[in-house]
């Protein structure tokens, strides 16, 4: 079972700043299928990226992802307003085909 | 654009069977995958069980001895089965698109909270 990691639990910025968010896989994890989410209160999760790279239809440019392998990452240039939320990281491939990583809370400073 | 709809009752007796179905509108359920996510209360997501539009199914093995997805494609809908419920069990159910080429879930319902309780 491949795990995922995120860090840090909780980012604590201000608007307009840069966020960094972190997801570290257990195994290799297969650049294509590599998906990132977020959620706010009361709302289903939206998907941002997936592909580890290719944003969403609707998403903001803001919004990138990186990385490779066991690691990688999900960047907001500057902070807007509605971008405090919870996001998840998501693998597909192995049993259990697909897990989450357990979220990276972004809040206001 | 795909909208999905969960239904079904709110609050299930321990021991007996969670039914859920998602309605799909603006789309064929017979061109993608679909999917099943639960989240309890407060805590992270978990995926529960997908099937094809051809009715082949994966269910999370620590969920399969209890786990039946189903489709109706008539109707344009499918449908969770989980039996033997627990409180563990309660969580918000959402119905998922499943993109078969990313693996990943693009389209998902509002949500459906369910409550194991007697």
């Amino acid at each position: 079972e491949i795990v995922l990691t995120q860090s840090p639990g909780t980012l604590s910025l201000s608007p307009g700043e840069r966020a960094t968010l972190s997801c570290t896989a257990s195994q290799t994890v297969n650049i294509n299928y590599l998906a990132w989410y977020q959620q706010k209160p009361g709302q289903a999760p939206r998907l941002l990226i997936y592909g580890a790279s290719s944003r969403a239809t609707g998403i903001p440019d803001r919004f990138s992802g990186s990385g490779s392998a066991t690691d990688f990452t999900l960047t907001i240039s500057r902070l807007e307003p509605e971008d405090f939320a919870v996001y998840y990281c998501q693998q597909y491939g192995s049993s259990p085909l697909f897990t989450f990583g357990p979220g990276t809370k972004v809040d206001i400073k | 654009q795909v909208q999905l709809q969960e239904s079904g009752p709110g609050l299930v007796k321990p021991s007996e069977t969670l039914s859920l179905t998602c309605t799909v509108s603006g789309d064929s359920i017979s061109n993608y995958y679909w999917s099943w996510i639960r989240q309890p209360p407060g805590k992270g997501l978990e995926w529960v069980g997908s099937i094809s539009s051809t009715g082949s199914t994966d269910y999370n093995p620590s969920l399969k001895s209890r786990v039946t997805v189903s489709l109706d494609t008539s109707k344009n809908k499918f449908s969770l089965q989980l039996s033997s419920v627990t409180a563990a069990d309660t969580a918000v159910y959402y119905c998922t698109r499943l993109s078969s080429w990313f693996g990943c879930f693009d389209s998902w319902g509002q949500g459906a909270l369910v409550t194991v309780s007697s």
